[in-house]
């Protein structure tokens, strides 16, 4: 079974700029979380989808948003970048959205703000 | 006060040392505990799962979960530099659906 598969790897924008990075989940799995993580915060909650609607979100500004589609794919948009946006953005799904199941993540996307 | 709380290490050790990591937290409604590994430049990749107070092994793998302490723990038996990662331990229960993380250790094991 594949795992979590995010795109693109790694972008690079400047401050201002919008951006979307797109994540597709484990197939059968159909709640996706995403997560921001840097050096001094770790992993920060940003939301979580499940069967396409938002579920949870976490505590950051409302140019952070996201979706999902029927499929379970989910996209996450930020708006008007900062420069503290830097960092790896991490996706991870699960078959229902309890949390006595674990997640499982995919690898990222680097984000870089200049 | 974060939710759960983990030292950052660095942490370096010898090959074949036993190699403890420990997270607190201050949710009495957490009930499910995880750890995470994560090597540079990867995702998160979920080590064990455990729920409620108790050990769990896998192969040289073990959690511990103390809840009237709230004391998580992750020991690593016989350490391989291939364990050199970042370890990252979870929490999660009660009403919310979302796991709080910990800050991660960095673990070195060397040669």
């Amino acid at each position: 079974k594949a795992g979590v598969t995010q795109t693109p790897r790694y972008l690079i924008k400047t401050r201002g700029q919008q951006v979307t990075l797109s994540c597709s989940p484990i197939s059968g799995h159909r709640s996706v979380s995403w997560y921001q993580q840097t050096p001094g915060q770790g992993l920060q909650f940003l939301f979580e989808y499940f069967s396409e609607t938002q579920r949870n979100k976490g505590n950051f500004p409302g140019r952070f948003s996201g979706r999902q589609f029927s499929n379970s794919r989910s996209e996450m948009n930020v708006s008007t970048l900062e420069l503290g946006d830097s960092a790896l953005y991490l996706c991870a799904s699960r078959e229902g959205r309890t949390s006595n199941q674990p997640q499982h993540f995919g690898d990222g996307t680097r984000l870089s703000i200049l | 006060q974060k939710e759960v709380e983990q030292d950052p290490g660095p942490l370096s050790v010898p090959e074949g040392a036993i190699v403890s990591l420990n997270c607190t937290y201050s949710n009495s409604a957490f009930q499910y505990f995880m750890w995470y590994r994560q090597y540079s430049r990867k995702g998160p990749e979920l080590l064990m799962y455990t729920y409620s107070s108790g050990n769990k092994e896998d192969g040289r793998f073990t959690a511990q979960v103390d809840k009237s302490s709230k004391y998580i723990s992750l020991f690593i038996r016989d350490s391989q530099p291939s364990d050199s990662a970042t370890y990252l331990c979870a929490s999660g229960g009660g009403t919310a659906s979302k796991l709080t993380f910990g800050t991660g250790t960095r673990l070195q094991v060397t040669l």
